[in-house]
């Protein structure tokens, strides 16, 4: 099955400063990777999301990455804010139907400092 | 207007009991889903169904029994309960299989304290 390892496990920015999160896996047939943001106390929510056919997506200030040969993708914050403040999982998801779950890492605690 | 609802939002309970938790959705989704998040924050798969089928059965004690009475509904229930069983736990919703790669709508989370 498809493992997924997220680096670092915490991490904390001076507010303004960029934020990196990455990820790897293993599986090739993953083929859609999405980030979930989840606030102290919240459900994890979708912030964005990349498909296999694509390198980049942006969103305002949220960036994601992906490098298929390598197997890993990234998730890029700039100009960070204190509400950015939570935790930050990956997960990648095979194509194949009989699969059917993301495969969540073990998330990111990301604190920005004011 | 809640897409998707969870009852109860806590949940305290001694050890051997049994208890329920409920999960509906109203986005007309074909799958749902059942997560256990522990004081890690680790997001651990438990369950998931397709138009109320059983698709996914994790290496989770059957203690735990979900059932899914229709698309829009998906419970939990746990038997036995112990304190390991202590976490938060989620549902979420998808409009298909997770290969299809459509997002994941979860709910608020039921906060189970077992002692």
């Amino acid at each position: 099955g498809e493992n997924v390892e997220q680096h670092p496990s915490t991490l904390s920015v001076q507010e303004g400063d960029s934020a990196v999160i990455k990820c790897t896996y293993s599986d090739s047939a993953s083929n859609y990777f999405p980030w979930y943001k989840q606030e102290l106390g919240k459900r994890p929510q979708l912030i964005i999301d990349i498909r296999s056919n694509v390198g980049e997506k942006k969103d305002q200030r949220i960036a994601v990455t992906l490098n298929k040969t390598a197997k890993h993708f990234s998730l890029h914050i700039t100009e960070t804010q204190p509400e950015d403040s939570a935790v930050y999982f990956c997960a990648a998801s095979p194509v194949e139907d009989t699969g059917n779950q993301f495969y969540f890492g073990t998330g990111t605690s990301l604190t920005v400092i004011p | 207007d809640t897409a998707v609802s969870q009852t109860p939002k806590y949940l305290v309970t001694q050890m051997g009991n049994d208890k329920s938790i409920k999960c509906e959705q109203n986005l007309g989704h074909d799958t749902m889903y059942w997560y256990k998040q522990d004081s890690k924050k680790f997001l651990k798969i438990m369950f998931s169904y397709n138009n109320k089928e059983l698709i996914i059965n994790e290496t989770v004690p059957n203690r735990f029994s979900p059932k899914s009475p229709d698309k829009a509904h998906l419970n939990l229930h746990i038997n036995s309960l112990e304190l390991g069983d202590s976490a938060v736990y989620f549902c979420a919703s998808s409009p298909g299989l997770a290969g299809g790669g459509y997002e994941q709508y979860f709910g608020p989370g039921t906060r189970l304290t077992v002692t």
